[in-house]
């Protein structure tokens, strides 16, 4: 059974600086894996998603990483700011169609503050 | 675009009483589920389909029921709302692909008493 796991899950940061967040998973047999930001009382954005056949994906200051062989990804935030503060999740797609059902992390709740 | 739309934002019910939490996609998207998200439990998947006419089972199905008789739609239903089902209610879609991402509503606050 697939099971994902966030470490650490909190973090606080000043403003300003470079922090990353990990994810591990225990199946290496994933079709994706998908970086989520979620606001208190709020749904889920999509930050960042790795196809199985990647290695990174870049957006703006985030960067992710992925070692599908050791079942780990790293979500990279660069210049943190007050902003950036919210709870960041980690799910991993290995259902039996491709995009289909996520196995989700507990998540890490980062507070950056100025 | 309205994207995933999720209603009521929020609801209180008594035990045993049955609702139906609504979730609608403008995105001609395949694929849609329903999540619960507890406190240090994360987000598990309650029910999915992967097109009109066709559900399945995920990890916590039971206590709930879905149908799915359009692409748009996929409702869940509470048959007989018991207090181990207060929750977060996510509703997700997408289009199949390994480079498509899911798209969440603001989620459906459920409290059982």
């Amino acid at each position: 059974k697939q099971e994902v796991t966030q470490i650490p899950a909190a973090l606080s940061v000043p403003e300003g600086e470079n922090l990353v967040l990990n994810c591990s998973f225990t199946d290496s047999a994933i079709y994706n894996l998908q970086w989520f930001r979620q606001d208190p009382g709020k749904g889920l954005t999509s930050l960042l998603l790795i196809q199985s056949s990647q290695r990174e994906q870049t957006s703006g200051r985030l960067n992710a990483s992925l070692d599908k062989s050791s079942g780990r990804s790293t979500l990279y935030i660069a210049a943190s700011q007050p902003g950036d503060s919210a709870t960041y999740l980690c799910a991993v797609s290995s259902g039996s169609q491709a995009g289909t059902a996520l196995i989700f992390g507990k998540g890490t709740t980062l507070s950056v503050s100025s | 675009n309205a994207g995933v739309t999720q209603t009521p934002k929020f609801q209180v019910l008594k035990t045993g009483q049955s609702m139906t939490l609504q979730c609608a996609q403008d995105m001609n998207h395949e694929y849609m589920s329903w999540y619960r998200q507890d406190p240090g439990m994360g987000l598990r998947l309650i029910h999915y389909s992967v097109g009109a006419g066709i559900t399945d089972q995920g990890e916590v199905p039971n206590g709930y029921n879905v149908s799915r008789s359009t692409t748009e739609d996929f409702p869940l239903r509470l048959l007989s709302a018991a207090p181990s089902q207060t929750s977060v209610y996510f509703c997700a879609s997408s289009t199949f692909g390994s480079n498509q991402p899911q798209h969440f509503g603001d989620g459906t606050r459920l409290s059982i008493l």
